[in-house]
């Protein structure tokens, strides 16, 4: 079965600094992944996801991630990040099934 | 605002109650998928329907039991609670299968807290 795992419970980091969140993954076949970003007080919303085709994906708000295979990672990075970008970031790995399995979440904490 | 309507918002009950949470996926969604968020396990995967059937199963515990409607609601019963279920239960839904589209719309939550 998939599991996900987020090194990194809290990330602190200062404004306009760039920023990566950590994520690796455990499957046995082919996999989807996704990163998926909680604001205070909301469900979650999709960032960026990738199903095939180029390795770094781009999404919104100028997130990307990149799918490494052989280390089986999916870090997310921004190259300079906003107060804005204060939320909880979930990375989610399906086994291209109905399931979609989430990671334990990373705080992001921006620093002013 | 992502199109899915859960109420409750919030939810205060006693344990060995029993609640019904409530999900309407956004219009034309297929797929209903419910979560559990707590602060030590994170979200776990709880169950997905798929126009009315049972398509996958995760760490649902046998108190707990959902199902889809002909309408495409859904519906999260909780029964015989205790104090380690008190939790955000998140559900979410999308147009197909997720492994088609990838992307899951989620509602704002239901908060349940078991005193």
């Amino acid at each position: 079965a998939q599991s996900v795992t987020q090194l990194d419970s809290q990330v602190p980091v200062f404004e306009e600094a760039p920023v990566e969140l950590r994520c690796n993954y455990s499957s046995s076949v082919s996999v989807y992944l996704f990163w998926y970003v909680q604001y205070p007080n909301q469900g979650l919303q999709l960032l960026l996801k990738y199903l095939s085709g180029s390795t770094l994906v781009k999404g919104i708000n100028g997130f990307e991630a990149e799918f490494n295979k052989s280390q089986t990672s999916f870090h997310l990075r921004k190259p300079s990040v906003h107060i804005s970008d204060t939320a909880e970031y979930f990375c989610a790995v399906s086994e291209q099934d109905d399931k979609i399995i989430f990671g334990k979440g990373t705080r992001l904490h921006i620093l002013p | 605002d992502s199109g899915v309507t859960q109420t409750p918002k919030h939810l205060i009950t006693a344990t060995g109650q029993r609640v019904t949470l409530r999900c309407s996926p956004r219009s034309g969604d297929l797929s209903v998928y419910w979560y559990q968020q707590s602060l030590d396990q994170g979200l776990q995967f709880l169950i997905q329907y798929y126009n009315g059937e049972e398509r996958a199963k995760g760490n649902i515990l046998e108190r707990f039991s959902a199902q889809q409607f002909p309408d495409l609601h859904s519906e999260l019963n909780l029964s015989s609670l205790e104090l380690g279920d008190s939790a955000l239960y998140f559900c979410a839904s999308s147009d197909g299968l997720a492994m088609n589209t990838g992307e899951l719309f989620f509602g704002e939550g239901s908060r349940l807290t078991v005193l």
